[in-house]
């Protein structure tokens, strides 16, 4: 079965340019989640769709930061524009909300460096 | 505001001992319990999760809960140096809000 899937899974950018990244969720899955992590900050959860729907934005840092889930097997995550402090690893994950049951798989992640 | 709290380590024990990693999390109202492993430059991969008060047990891992005390346990018995890697304790107060996840503490086990 396939995972997650997100890409790139690297990507090098110059200060001022558009970055936008993207997942697949895991076919079946009702929710998806964007995590930003970083050494000093740990994991943080940026934004969540339920069926397709953002519920939470809270922790997109700015305005530069937008997500979209165009339907259920496609999401992307743009920042425009990229500035340094944005680099950091950007995982993607995807879970099947049951009940309290609201297991989150991973996708490998897309390391992001802005110079 | 939700949190959830882990000693950040290193902790290094020797092959064959016990590691036992700790959380404690802010919200009583927490129902859901999750222990992910994340070797360096992967991706975290969930190896317990845990709803009730007690122990959980799956081969060499043990979950335990305790939620008058807001505390979750992982023990890991018979620690591989494959086992070296960080451990995200995460928290969820229902199947409706999102994991909240600590910062992960960096296990070391040595051969």
């Amino acid at each position: 079965d396939a995972g997650v899937i997100q890409s790139p899974r690297h990507e090098v950018t110059e200060m001022g340019q558009e970055v936008t990244l993207r997942c697949k969720p895991i076919s079946g899955h009702n929710s998806l989640f964007w995590y930003r992590q970083t050494m000093m900050r740990g994991l943080e959860l940026l934004i969540y769709f339920n069926n397709n729907v953002p519920i939470d934005d809270s922790g997109m840092p700015e305005d530069r930061f937008s997500a979209k889930m165009p339907n259920a097997s496609f999401s992307t995550l743009k920042i425009q524009p990229s500035e340094p402090r944005d680099s950091a690893v950007y995982f993607c994950a995807s879970s099947l909300r049951q009940g309290r049951t609201d297991t989150q798989y991973f996708g490998p992640g897309t390391r992001l460096t802005v110079l | 505001q939700k949190e959830v709290e882990q000693n950040s380590g290193p902790l290094s024990v020797p092959e064959g001992a016990i590691a036992s990693l700790n959380c404690t999390y802010s919200d009583r109202g927490s129902q859901s319990f999750f222990w992910y492993r994340q070797y360096s430059g992967k991706s975290p991969e969930l190896i317990m999760s845990i709803y009730s008060n007690g122990d959980k047990e799956d081969g060499r891992f043990t979950a335990q809960l305790n939620k008058a005390s807001q505390y979750v346990s992982l023990l890991i018995r018979d620690s591989q140096p494959s086992d070296s890697a960080t451990y995200l304790c995460a928290a969820t107060l229902s199947g409706n809000t999102p994991l909240v996840f600590g910062k992960g503490t960096r296990l070391s086990v040595i051969a």
